[in-house]
């Protein structure tokens, strides 16, 4: 089936310009994840949705980075004004809580390079 | 607060060489424990997971037992492969179904 697809897999911006990165959950899929992972380093964690309302925003890194969810589906994470401390891997990740056994399992999408010159 | 501890890298074996790499954790009440593997150029995927104390997670070879009492969750496997190289990540369960990772570990195997 269907995966958790990203757009674009790749993105280099201009410092300033603004980035809209997009995520596709699994279908039926009520929670979704977006993470940050910078060259070598693990995940940080950024923004955690459940249907369409984030209980936690908390890894957001400043407010130039918000995101939205709806329709419990696509996911888009902007950064505006971007920085170069900004490139990296941004990565989605969506799970069902509703399913006792897998329900902390994410399955991750390939992620977005971006890259701010 | 909740955190994962994993053992630095790179770690570089031979081909056909015991691999451990180390996990520990700190939490209250019993987590759900998992290892995640990156694959050079992949997005990450679920190796294995364990819910409960004494559990063991099994998958394509590699093994991980679930030890409350050393709040431990170590990735063994008995022969690796260069195919096998990649960066492994542990990581617990957290509240409101968020996980907790550890810094990844990245595995080189040399044929």
């Amino acid at each position: 089936g269907a995966g958790v697809s990203q757009s674009p897999s790749n993105k280099v911006t201009e410092k300033g310009k603004d980035v809209e990165l997009r995520c596709d959950p699994i279908s039926g899929h009520t929670a979704l994840y977006w993470y940050r992972q910078r060259l070598g380093q693990g995940l940080e964690f950024l923004i955690y949705f459940q249907g369409n309302s984030a209980p936690d925003k908390s890894g957001l890194p400043s407010d130039r980075f918000s995101a939205e969810r709806t329709g419990e589906s696509v996911s888009t994470l902007t950064i505006q004004r971007t920085q170069q401390e900004d490139s990296a891997v941004y990565l989605c990740a969506s799970s069902f809580p509703g399913q006792t056994d897998l329900r902390y399992e994410q399955y991750f999408g390939p992620g977005t390079r971006l890259t701010v010159t | 607060g909740d955190s994962v501890t994993q053992m630095e890298g790179p770690v570089t074996l031979s081909e056909e060489a015991f691999l451990t790499i180390n996990c520990t954790y700190t939490a209250t009440g019993y987590p759900s424990l998992f290892w995640y593997v990156q694959y050079p150029g992949e997005g990450l995927q679920l190796l294995l997971k364990a819910t409960k104390a004494d559990d063991k997670g099994s998958n394509k070879g590699f093994e991980a037992t679930y030890r409350k009492e050393t709040t431990s969750f170590h990735l063994e496997k008995g022969s690796v492969q260069v195919s096998d190289s990649a960066v492994y990540f542990c990581a617990l369960h957290y509240s409101n179904y968020q996980l907790i990772w550890g810094a990844g570990t990245k595995l080189i195997i040399k044929p």
